[in-house]
């Protein structure tokens, strides 16, 4: 069974830090991975899909990579901005049996 | 625009009621799946289906069931309510291809209680 681990679980920066979030997975037979962001209360939002056979993927401040090998993706924000503060949430697809497999998440502080 | 709702966005039950919750998307997706949330366990799949008629059980499927009639819509039912099922449920949808697995979307969530 796939598992994901995301460090730190929570992270508090200042406005304007560059921050790294990480992801971890034990099987690297994965389709793709996918990196959410949820707002309190609130579903889901995609933010970037990187397809197995791809090592990174960039959405304006963010960039996520992806290294199967070592079973780590990273996402990377630049200029980390109040309006971050979020959990992200990381997860997995499978590549036998199609489904999703999520992390805990890092729940993110930016702080003015 | 395309999109996935959920209805109701919060219901609150009795143990032992049977509870049906909505999901519908526009998407024109062939993949459709259910999520829980739960504190200290994150999200976690209950069941899932690739298309109209077909159905699938996930990592906690026990007590739920769902059926496809149609492309648009996945309804997830709780046959016999229990107070281990309070949580917040989330709908997903795909596009597929050959069962492919791609980018999810996901439904603003209904958040369930019960007594």
């Amino acid at each position: 069974k796939q598992e994901v681990t995301q460090i730190p679980a929570a992270l508090s920066v200042p406005e304007g830090e560059n921050l790294v979030l990480n992801c971890s997975f034990t099987d690297s037979a994965i389709y793709n991975l996918q990196w959410f962001r949820q707002d309190p209360g609130k579903g889901l939002t995609s933010l970037l899909l990187i397809q197995s056979s791809q090592r990174e993927q960039t959405s304006g401040r963010l960039n996520a990579s992806l290294d199967k090998s070592s079973g780590r993706s990273t996402l990377y924000i630049a200029a980390s901005q109040p309006g971050d503060s979020a959990t992200y949430l990381c997860a997995l697809g499978s590549s036998t049996l199609g489904r999703l497999y999520f992390g805990r998440g890092t729940q993110l502080t930016v702080w003015p | 625009d395309a999109e996935i709702t959920q209805s109701p966005r919060h219901k609150i039950t009795e143990t032992g009621r049977q509870v049906t919750l909505a999901c519908h998307q526009t998407w024109n997706h062939n993949n459709m799946f259910w999520y829980r949330q739960d504190l200290g366990h994150g999200l976690r799949l209950i069941h899932y289906s690739y298309g109209v008629q077909d159905t699938n059980k996930g990592e906690v499927s026990d007590g739920y069931s769902v059926s496809r009639s149609n492309t648009e819509d996945l309804p997830l039912t709780l046959e016999s309510a229990a107070s281990s099922q309070t949580s917040v449920y989330f709908c997903a949808s795909s596009e597929s291809g050959g069962r492919a697995l791609n980018e999810q979307f996901f439904g603003p969530g209904t958040r369930l209680t019960v007594l």
